[in-house]
């Protein structure tokens, strides 16, 4: 349960403030992943990094930024957010290459905007 | 891309009884199969997957199940139990290009297990 970890776990903030999410993962992954988690929608990939470089950007709006210093942390930086992006953001890892894909999660951030 | 459908969105069973989910996919490239199991207020973690190459697959009392040919893949489970109460979401993987992949996950299903 600790190989991928989380913080905070609960974020409440103003849509003019910025704020940050950070994941950090104990597995020896290379690639790191940031999921969106709303109410009867499914989880919705926004990020992936492999080997710390950016391979999928699945159409996120600018206020979410992303940073990954190195393979074992992974950073979502918010700023100028709308309450439509309350929701739980959920951080996974993988070994990616074929074979040994499978994604740990962590146990997410639930972030309100009000 | 992919397009992952899953049914029923809600189950809801006897214990003891078997629940069946189904997951639709629409890229024939996709070539693994994960099961995920999310209990209220916890993190999504794996219980079963499937790879291309195999058509089923069992781990005591949970099955998968991969039609290719119908692009469709079933999760089994036996004996329910009230700890299986969770939702249960279903992915298909596809590579995004060299050797990055990606995840495309089906909507959930509540299954309910009652006692």
């Amino acid at each position: 349960e600790t190989g991928v970890t989380q913080t905070p776990r609960h974020l409440v903030m103003g849509m003019t403030n910025k704020k940050s999410l950070k994941c950090e993962q104990h597995l020896g992954h290379n690639a790191m992943y940031w999921y969106k988690q709303s109410a009867k929608k499914p989880l919705e990939l926004m990020f992936v990094y492999n080997f710390k470089e950016q391979t999928e950007n699945n159409s996120v709006p600018s206020r979410f930024s992303p940073e990954c210093p190195n393979s074992s942390h992974l950073f979502l930086h918010l700023h100028t957010l709308q309450p439509e992006d309350s929701a739980l953001y959920l951080c996974a890892s993988s070994q990616d290459r074929a074979g040994t894909d499978t994604q740990y999660f962590g146990p997410g951030t639930r972030l309100t905007v009000l | 891309g992919e397009n992952v459908e899953q049914h029923p969105s809600t189950l809801s069973v006897q214990e003891g009884d078997s629940a069946v989910i189904k997951c639709t996919y629409s890229d024939s490239a996709s070539n693994y199969f994960p099961w995920y199991k999310q209990e209220l207020g916890k993190r999504p973690q794996l219980i079963i997957d499937i790879r291309s190459n195999v058509g089923e697959k069992k781990d005591q009392r949970i099955a998968v199940t991969l039609n290719k040919t119908a692009k469709h893949f079933s999760l089994h489970i036996t004996e329910t139990q009230p700890e299986d109460s969770a939702v249960y979401f279903c992915a298909a993987r596809q590579n995004s290009g060299g050797s990055n992949y990606k995840l495309t996950f089906g909507k959930g299903t509540l299954l309910t297990v009652n006692p």
